[in-house]
């Protein structure tokens, strides 16, 4: 059974930091790789999408990337912003990780 | 615009009573699906289904039942015999069951009163 596991829960950085979140998987035979961001009481919105085939994608200060072999995608978010506070969740088809809920203090 | 709406945002049940949230698509697409949030949990996948009149049980849906009579319509059903119904449920949907983006709406919170 595939399992998605988030590290770390929480971070609090100050403003303008680079960053990253981590993402790993159990099983590699995934078709892709998602992550979206979540603000409290909402729904989630997509930033990333890599498929299998990929290595990596980038949206803006945001960049994922992709090792299936190792079983694992990371989240670089470049020059944080008090803004980009919220949870972050990966996911594989059907399958979440229970996020890393960011804080960027001003 | 396009996109996924979830209604109503807030509900109330009594003990004993089922209960059905609505979600509707305009994106065209072929796969829908229901999530239950608990807090500081991940989500978990109660149904889905990949094509109209189709759909399979996730990983906890007792308690539960759906229907897909149309494309852009999956109403999910909590009925009285799911013991701990309290969460917050949010829908997805996908133009293809597995390697394409989903995309969710704004989530119910359903509050057992």
């Amino acid at each position: 059974k595939q399992e998605v596991t988030q590290i770390p829960a929480a971070l609090s950085v100050p403003e303008g930091e680079n960053l990253v979140l981590n993402c790993s998987f159990t099983d590699s035979a995934i078709y892709n790789l998602q992550w979206f961001r979540q603000d409290p009481g909402k729904g989630l919105t997509s930033l990333l999408l890599i498929q299998s085939s990929q290595r990596e994608q980038t949206s803006g200060r945001l960049n994922a990337s992709l090792d299936k072999s190792s079983g694992r995608s990371t989240l670089y978010i470049a020059a944080s912003q008090p803004g980009d506070s919220a949870t972050y969740l990966c996911a594989v088809p059907g399958r979440f990780g229970a996020g890393t809920r960011l804080t960027v203090k001003p | 615009d396009g996109g996924i709406t979830q209604s109503p945002k807030y509900l109330f049940r009594k003990e004993g009573q089922n209960v059905t949230l609505s979600c509707e698509q305009n994106l065209n697409h072929d796969a829908m699906y229901w999530y239950r949030q608990d807090p500081g949990q991940g989500l978990r996948l109660i149904y889905y289904s990949q094509i109209v009149n189709d759909f399979q049980k996730g990983d906890i849906a007792e308690g539960y039942s759906v229907s897909r009579e149309k494309k852009e319509s999956f109403p999910l059903t909590v009925t009285s015999a799911q013991k701990n119904p309290t969460a917050f449920y949010l829908c997805a949907s996908s133009a293809g069951a597995t390697n394409t983006e989903a995309f969710f709406g704004q989530g119910t919170r359903l509050t057992v009163v």
